[in-house]
């Protein structure tokens, strides 16, 4: 199956910092990737879709500017967090679907960002 | 945008019995439909999917049906086992390439040795 890595697998950071989480497929190429924000018990959320070479489109109640991506090349994403605070503090897992797959999504392992 | 409802929220089978969980959707256009497995602190895992073309599906354990008319669809899991003890979400979408997914609330699913 297809592989999606996420670095770094924990982040603890003070607030005020920007936290950058990078997101992978390892092998096939992504146009689009997926950012997901999970908090305790609870599902998943889709903050945003990362288009390769354009603007992400954000979801009804996410901050783009406070929630940056970037999807420079067809197998990286990016999502800054910035200024993070407390709040922020949650599971963020990416996801990809490779064009072979017929439309299964395949989910990096997830970031725990704590924000202190 | 679609709305996505999975009953009941949590479950608890002994061990050997089935486990079923339905998941209702809004969206008429959905026409792929999966089942993800998450254990504490991992990536959703899938586990199971149907296409709209599809009314049943099994492999090994687990099976999905599927009822496009009532706009539900359901994850059966038979000789469950303890492993089989997770959160499972669905997650219906429209066409598959770049469309979303809207995952359901979860499902808490305790076997009980």
């Amino acid at each position: 199956g297809a592989v999606v890595s996420q670095h770094p697998s924990w982040v603890i950071c003070k607030s005020g910092t920007s936290v950058k989480i990078e997101c992978r497929s390892l092998d096939f190429q992504a146009t689009t990737m997926f950012w997901y924000r999970q908090f305790p018990k609870q599902s998943l959320m889709l903050m945003a879709t990362s288009n390769e070479g354009s603007k992400a489109t954000y979801e009804q109640g996410v901050e783009k500017d406070k929630f940056l991506i970037n999807h420079a090349s067809l197998t990286l994403s990016t999502l800054t967090v910035t200024s993070a605070h407390p709040e922020d503090s949650s599971f963020y897992i990416c996801s990809a679907s490779p064009s072979t797959s017929g439309g299964r999504e395949f989910f990096g392992p997830g970031t725990r960002l704590t924000v202190l | 945008g679609e709305n996505v409802e999975q009953h009941p929220s949590t479950l608890s089978v002994q061990e050997g019995d089935s486990a079923v969980i339905k998941c209702t959707y809004s969206d008429s256009a959905s026409n792929y439909f999966p089942w993800y497995k998450q254990e504490l602190g991992k990536r959703p895992q899938l586990i199971i999917d149907i296409r709209s073309n599809v009314g049943e599906k099994k492999d090994q354990r687990i099976a999905v049906t599927l009822n496009k008319t009532a706009k539900h669809f359901s994850l059966h899991i038979t000789e469950t086992q303890p492993e089989d003890s997770a959160v499972y979400f669905c997650a219906p979408r429209g066409n598959f390439g770049n469309e979303k997914l809207t995952f359901g609330t979860g499902t808490r699913l305790t076997i009980i040795p």
